[in-house]
């Protein structure tokens, strides 16, 4: 079974606009860390994000923040203000921490576009 | 600092051939990782070094790959011989300290296309 989920292969948005990339996980693990990684053009892979399954909290850093619905099981990525600069390829990611495995689990990624 | 880095950036091999992958992690990361995507899948695990050793190799698919990492710093990533279901991009990842909290810094990858 898929552990991360993400269905929105392509997204569009008006630049300055704020949008939604969605992705949702399945785990059994009580305790997990769930992640947001950018992939541009160029190919690197940028860590973005961070969300702990117990941080209470929704994690924020700059324009990106995490919308976290543990009971959903969902980790959506919020980018406010988006800028040209932000069109790319997006991961949702999860690692589990009861199975002992230091590996990540990637969704299959959303295009994002951002619209002059 | 100077981030992972892979070599080559693409390959292009015939069905058959053998190809060798690089991957330079960040210094002073103990833990390496490997993982590969298929076009239009998501990225899949391959294996993980802490050092020298191979701590998981769950996801390497068959006994065609070979990835070693000499002395705990580079590692290689050897495809032999190669089959066209290879073809893919093949990333590189390296942390400081393993745990549910700390991120992974990824390379650029490496496209490997096998015709």
């Amino acid at each position: 079974a898929q552990k991360i989920t993400q269905t929105q292969p392509g997204m569009f948005v008006q630049e300055k606009e704020a949008v939604t990339l969605d992705c949702t996980y399945d785990t059994s693990d009580q305790s997990y860390g769930l992640f947001w990684y950018k992939q541009p053009s160029s190919g690197e892979m940028i860590f973005l994000i961070y969300q702990g399954s117990y941080d209470e909290q929704n994690a924020t850093e700059g324009r990106y923040s995490l919308n976290f619905q543990k009971a959903r099981k969902s980790a959506n990525l919020v980018i406010s203000a988006s800028q040209l600069g932000d069109s790319a390829m997006y991961f949702c990611a999860m690692r589990e921490v009861q199975t002992g495995a230091n590996n990540l689990f990637f969704g299959t990624g959303t295009r994002l576009t951002v619209i002059p | 600092e100077a981030g992972v880095t892979q070599f080559p950036s693409h390959s292009v091999i015939e069905k058959g051939q053998t190809v060798t992958l690089r991957c330079d992690p960040i210094s002073g990361h103990d833990n390496l990782y490997w993982y590969r995507r298929v076009m239009g899948k998501e990225i899949k695990f391959l294996l993980h070094f802490v050092k020298e050793s191979k701590q998981d190799e769950s996801g390497m698919p068959n006994n065609r790959f070979l990835a070693e990492r000499t002395g705990g710093t580079y590692s290689t990533l050897k495809v032999q011989p190669a089959e066209l279901e290879d073809s893919g991009v093949y990333f590189c990842a390296s942390s400081s300290l393993t745990g549910v909290v700390y991120e992974q810094y990824f390379g650029p990858g490496t496209r490997l296309t096998v015709t």
